[in-house]
This record gives C-alpha cells, structure tokens and sequence, in this order.
C-alpha cells in the first residue's frame, strides 16, 4: 500500500496565486521529500524535510512537516504558469526506499 | 553532466514478447533503482541495485521480471512474457549514497504499452 496521501488529487489556480497541497503518511519516518513531474518527464526533487524539522523553505516553497499527525504540506508561492504539474511526497523509513502518494495534479492558469 | 538517461522512451510489445528497458545513470553514480507508475498512480519501488550486485527485490514480481547492473554499460529491467497488465511508466532513478534521505535523480521513464 502507498506510504504517502496527497491531498487535494487536482488544483487548479490562477498565475500569482499560492498553491498549497497537504500530504500524510501512515508509518514513522525518517525523512520525507516531495517531487515535481512535468507531463511525460521524470521526478525531480525539490525539496527535503528531516523528520526532526518543522519547516524548510527553498525560494517560492515552504515544506512543513508535523510528525504527531503524519502530514506535511507543501505551499508553492506566487505560483506561474511553469508550475503546473503534478506533485508527489515520498517517505523513506529508514532506507533508501521511497513510498509515493499518488500525487496532487496543479494547473496554473495564465 | 548528463542526467540518468532511459531508453527506449516508449516501447510498443505484443502479448507475450520480450520488453528491454535500459538505464544510464548519473555519471558517478552506483546505485540504480527502479520504479513502476501505473495511470493516476504514483511511483512503486521495484528493485535496488548496485554493480553487479541486486540488493533488493522485494517490490519485483517474482516471475517474468529481472534486473541487472552489470559492471561496465547500463542497467537492464527485462520483462518476458509480457501481458496487459505489464504496461505502464518503468522509471530508473540513481543516487550516490543509498542512505535514507539522499535524493534520487530521475530518468524520464520508458513507457511500456502491450498490444
């Protein structure tokens, strides 16, 4: 079964508004890191949060993660239009395996 | 520096061929994994690798998969006898540490489709 939820499946917003999509996961973990995929292309990492850390930035996102509920949430600022893609969490609990939701779907409308 | 490079980018295969899927990692990089993505579905690890070496099987189906990474040249996800349900997005990932938060760095995938 799939480690991590995300939530909402689909988002669609307008250009310069913020997106935010919440994930949550059943188990402990280690770490946990969420990933971009553009239609057709593979994953890339965009950012990762330890689980004894509350809150990473990287420029326009904000991770937060809070382990007594199992979830984390990811805010993309001022969203453009190149930011329209789908969006995954993945945990690790203690390997090198990654356990992926199904992903949260973001359109960016011009 | 090239990124982790799969080939083909589609594949087409009849019912009951054989299916070769090819992965060159990041330059540098010894560990290899692979993932499977079905529609609306997100990634599934499959196995772990290093050179010549399988670490972990345990999200392979025991049957019609294999996998290598031989010491010189890309590593191969092979699938015989394939059926319907075989189609799908097959992503090789590579990193330079196999440890728990390491990054993975992605390929673009092969898309299998099965006549």
């Amino acid at each position: 079964s799939q480690q991590g939820e995300e939530d909402p499946q689909a988002l669609s917003i307008q250009e310069g508004e913020n997106a935010t999509m919440n994930c949550s996961y059943k188990t402990s973990i280690n770490n946990l890191q969420w990933y971009r995929q553009n239609s057709g292309r593979g994953l890339v990492h965009l950012i990762l949060i330890r689980s004894n850390e509350r809150e990473k930035h990287s420029g326009r996102l904000r991770v937060t993660l809070d382990t007594s509920k199992k979830s984390s949430s990811l805010l993309i600022t001022a969203s453009r239009a190149a930011d329209t893609a789908s969006y995954f969490c993945a945990t690790d609990a203690n390997d090198y395996k990654l356990s992926f939701g199904a992903g949260t779907t973001v359109t960016v409308r011009a | 520096n090239a990124g982790v490079m799969q080939n083909p980018r589609h594949l087409v295969r009849r019912r009951g061929q054989e299916a070769r899927l090819r992965c060159s990692p990041v330059k540098g990089h010894s560990h290899v994994y692979w993932y499977r993505q079905l529609p609306e579905e997100g990634l599934k690890f499959m196995v772990y690798l290093q050179k010549e070496n399988i670490i972990d099987e345990s999200g392979m189906p025991k049957e019609r998969f294999s996998a290598e990474f031989p010491k010189e040249g890309p590593s191969i996800l092979r699938i015989q006898q394939v059926v319907r349900g075989d189609s799908a997005a097959y992503f090789c990932a590579s990193s330079e540490h196999p440890a728990p938060g390491e990054p993975q760095h992605f390929g673009d995938g092969t898309r299998l489709s099965i006549l």
